[in-house]
């Protein structure tokens, strides 16, 4: 389909170890947003990439966590020496000139 | 400093009746606002959105209204189906920023 993708949709993980988490934008989306939703609670942005300009970092919690947007495309976010804390479902969302977003499905992160 | 308000965390309506969740904001600067549903296990879907210079968005059973001197807006649901049980986020944004969520609000629509 041509909606956002984001792999892997589950990951177990050990405490320490880094992980990467992938998202597939729609194709054109200049716009391009992560999220971590742990449970219970809403939705915490981490990092807005929009075009060329510098991204918002302001969201990420700690220097463990980075991403990167190759162009107008793929993203991948970084978690570095994972911690318990970690464990939540990360989502990714694309949208055009920042309007309506379009979420993927997430990714559920588990750090034993 | 959470910038987008959903103080009712759960909420329950019969089917056929009206749901109305509601969420506040603090940064009057924000000029775009919407609201999204999420099933579990599912990424949220956009619903609706509003911007600042209407107080009033309908589509079908969904209306948005949005008082800017309260720094309110709200999501009616009528008439309210099973299936629109889900847990519902209401999210705002300023010109060329990121976009702010609330904590959601679970609506359960009983048969």
């Amino acid at each position: 389909g041509a909606g956002v993708s984001q792999s892997p949709s589950n990951k177990v993980t050990e405490k320490g170890k880094d992980v990467e988490l992938r998202c597939d934008p729609i194709s054109g989306h200049t716009a391009l947003y992560w999220y971590r939703q742990r449970l219970g609670q809403g939705l915490e942005f981490l990092i807005y990439f929009q075009g060329n300009s510098a991204p918002d970092k302001s969201g990420l919690p700690s220097d463990r966590f980075s991403a990167e947007r190759t162009g107008e495309s793929v993203s991948t976010l970084t978690i570095q020496r994972t911690q318990q804390e970690d464990s939540a479902v990360y989502l990714c969302a694309s949208s055009l000139l920042a309007v309506e977003q379009y979420f993927g499905p997430g990714t559920r992160l588990t750090v034993t | 400093d959470q910038q987008v308000k959903q103080n009712s965390p759960s909420l329950s309506v019969q089917e056929g009746r009206i749901s109305i969740l509601n969420c506040d904001y603090t940064n009057s600067m924000f000029d775009y606002f919407l609201w999204y549903k999420k099933y579990p296990a599912e990424g949220p879907t956009f619903l609706i959105s509003i911007s600042s210079i209407k107080d009033k968005n309908e589509d079908g059973r969904f209306t948005v209204f949005l008082n800017k001197s309260a720094k309110h807006l709200s999501l009616h649901i009528v008439p309210s189906q099973p299936g629109d049980s889900a847990v519902y986020f209401c999210a705002a944004s300023a010109p060329g920023n990121q976009f702010y969520f609330g904590t959601g609000t679970s609506l359960t629509v009983i048969p």
